[in-house]
This record gives C-alpha cells, structure tokens and sequence, in this order.
C-alpha cells in the first residue's frame, strides 16, 4: 500500500547550521507534496509543498527538493535558529486521491 | 476565517466504552480528513469526507467509523474503546483546490486517554 519513510527521526543541529529531512514514497502516481510543521502543543502547519513537475522550491530559509525517478524528496532548513526546534511531517498525495500519507516525523532540535 | 475547531479537547474513557469527536472544518471547506496522532507513528490517516460521502479509509479497524453533516461538520467515533486507542485525534479541512493541490488545515485535536 502507500506508504512514506522518513529519517532521520530525530535531529539535533547548533544554531546557525543547516539541516536536512529526506522521505521517501511509495506510489508513484504521487505528484503532490508538502511539508509540516509541529510546534510543541500545537497543530501541524503547512510550512513549503512541491508538485511533481518542479525539481526544487526555496521560501527564504526552506527549500524543498524533488527526485521523482528516485521517490526522493526532501527538506533543507539553512541558518537554524532555535524557532525551527519542531516535529516536521512530510507527506505525499495524488492528483484525484482523497488521502495524505504523512511520514513518521522528524523532531528537530536546534541548540543555541 | 474560523479555524478547524474540535471537541471536546480532551476526553478520558474506560475500555469498552465508545466515543464521539467533532470537528468543524474552515468554513467553504467540503473536505475532512481524521488522523491518529501517536509517538513514533506520525499521523496515521483514519478516513476523509467529502459532501457526505467517505470516500478513502485508512487500515484501521471497524471499530473506527465517520461520517460529514450536509453543513460539512464531522464526527468520529471509536467503540470498544483499548487501551491503544489512546492518541491525540487530529482533523483537519481542505479546499481541494484545483492544479492536484489538497493543503491539510488542521484543527488544535482532541487528546482521548483510555484508562
């Protein structure tokens, strides 16, 4: 069935280093995906998405990168700062799909 | 905009009980996905409504069951409740906007403890 792996589970960066989320997927009718974030008590927030006919998308300090031959995609953050310290879910979903399939999720830690 | 607003927050309940939670999506949003939030298992998709009709399930067992008002509003219920049922019970709302994009806004979710 469909299904999306994430690593690494947990992350512990120092304040100002990058880090890195990869997935991957199992359904290659997959052409949509986005990236969540969880702070701490809260609920997850829609932090950058890609669609399968681009390669790669940047937002300021988050880029979004996409190996459909490979079902590879993941999250860069550059220049962390300790509000980046959250549980981050990628997910996959399909043009006509009526489900999201998240990933385990990442918490990430960002040392000051 | 309201949000996606859930009730109750938090529930306790004994096993073999059942359960009821609600949730109200954005308002224009006709989508409502359910996720089981655990530690370690990400969210697990329950379920999604659309216009009344549920139109995908996750693996999960019977004891799980949905179901969308023509106002768009949900509810979930779990009987027989287990002690594994215990989770943070997450919904959220989507516009299923055009060019395949279905963003997730989730509601704040309701903690559910089996005791």
């Amino acid at each position: 069935g469909e299904n999306v792996e994430q690593h690494p589970s947990t992350l512990s960066v120092q304040e100002g280093d990058s880090a890195v989320i990869k997935c991957t997927y199992s359904d290659s009718a997959s052409n949509y995906f986005p990236w969540y974030k969880q702070e701490l008590g809260k609920r997850p927030q829609l932090i950058i998405d890609i669609r399968s006919n681009v390669g790669e998308k940047k937002d300021q300090r988050i880029a979004v990168t996409l190996n459909k031959t490979a079902k590879h995609f993941s999250l860069h953050i550059t220049e962390t700062q300790p509000e980046d310290s959250a549980v981050y879910f990628c997910a996959a979903s399909k043009a006509g799909g009526f489900k999201t399939i998240f990933g385990a999720g990442t918490r990430l830690f960002v040392k000051a | 905009k309201a949000g996606v607003t859930q009730t109750p927050r938090y529930l306790i309940k004994t096993r073999g009980q059942q359960v009821t939670l609600s949730c109200s999506p954005i308002s224009g949003h006709r989508s409502v996905s359910w996720y089981q939030q655990t530690p370690g298992q990400g969210l697990q998709f329950l379920f999604e409504y659309f216009s009344e009709t549920q139109r995908n399930k996750g693996n999960f067992p019977g004891r799980f069951s949905g179901r969308q008002f023509s106002n768009s509003r949900s509810e979930m219920n779990v009987s027989t409740l287990e002690l594994g049922d215990s989770a943070l019970y997450l919904c959220a709302s989507s516009q299923m906007t055009g060019l395949a994009k279905n963003i997730q806004y989730f509601g704040a979710g309701t903690r559910l403890s089996v005791l």
